[in-house]
């Protein structure tokens, strides 16, 4: 168990529609990602958030959007949905920066 | 056009055996490059990095090598056990300005360990 949360564990929705995924990062992390895992495209990172504030940003469509709030757990809102955004979604934390990362254990999205 | 799923790369080794996972990397601007595992069903656990101006780092049974002139990374596993399988990824990260804790991860290798 990493310590990182993230709800809910399995979304089932439909094309069109908009859904918000949750992570608890480990006590005391400041930094949180979001990463999507797809079989076609594999491991990718979508964007970073450290204490708050926007760090790095990967190939994060405009469709979606995340934010850190104030107790450091985070959202990833995924809007107009397409088949193609189904996917696992990882959150992971770590105290700062860095390589060591511990992620969750996935949100899995399906896409109808 | 047709999206296909990406094959990953296979390795099948017996139990005790020694592993050795390679990766490819692209970005010669990379300041480290990290190993994690991902085991069924579950999120990606780190395993051990290396800094760009290093070649060789080890780890409890893992040890990492780097060759910056091919642009290539390996991970050995020494003794080799069941609870191994899993699917391994190498990983870049460029440390500082906009691109800060973004790791780029490569396909993955499926390593199997039969007893």
């Amino acid at each position: 168990d990493s310590g990182v949360t993230q709800t809910p564990k399995h979304l089932i929705t439909a094309t069109g529609q908009r859904v918000t995924l949750r992570c608890s990062p480990r006590s005391g992390d400041l930094s949180v990602y979001w990463y999507q895992q797809s079989l076609d495209q594999g491991l990718q990172f979508l964007i970073h958030y450290y204490n708050g504030e926007e760090r790095a940003k990967g190939n994060i469509l405009e469709r979606f959007s995340a934010q850190q709030f104030p107790d450091l757990h985070s959202e990833l809102n995924l809007s107009s949905l397409e088949l193609g955004d189904s996917a696992l979604y990882f959150c992971a934390s770590s105290p700062h920066g860095g390589n060591e990362q511990f992620f969750g254990p996935g949100t899995r999205l399906t896409v109808l | 056009g047709e999206s296909v799923g990406l094959h990953l790369p296979t390795l099948s080794v017996q139990e005790g055996d020694n592993s050795i996972i390679n990766c490819a990397y692209s970005n010669s601007a990379s300041d480290y490059f990290i190993w994690y595992k991902q085991e069924s069903g579950k999120g990606p656990q780190f395993i051990i990095d290396i800094r760009s101006n290093m070649d060789k780092r080890q780890g409890q049974r893992v040890t990492v090598l780097l060759n910056k002139t091919v642009k290539h990374l390996s991970l050995q596993i020494a003794a080799t056990q069941p609870g191994d399988s899993a699917v391994y990824f190498c990983a870049e990260n460029v440390a500082g300005g906009t691109s800060y804790g973004k790791l780029t991860f490569g396909q993955g290798t499926i390593l199997t360990v039969h007893p």
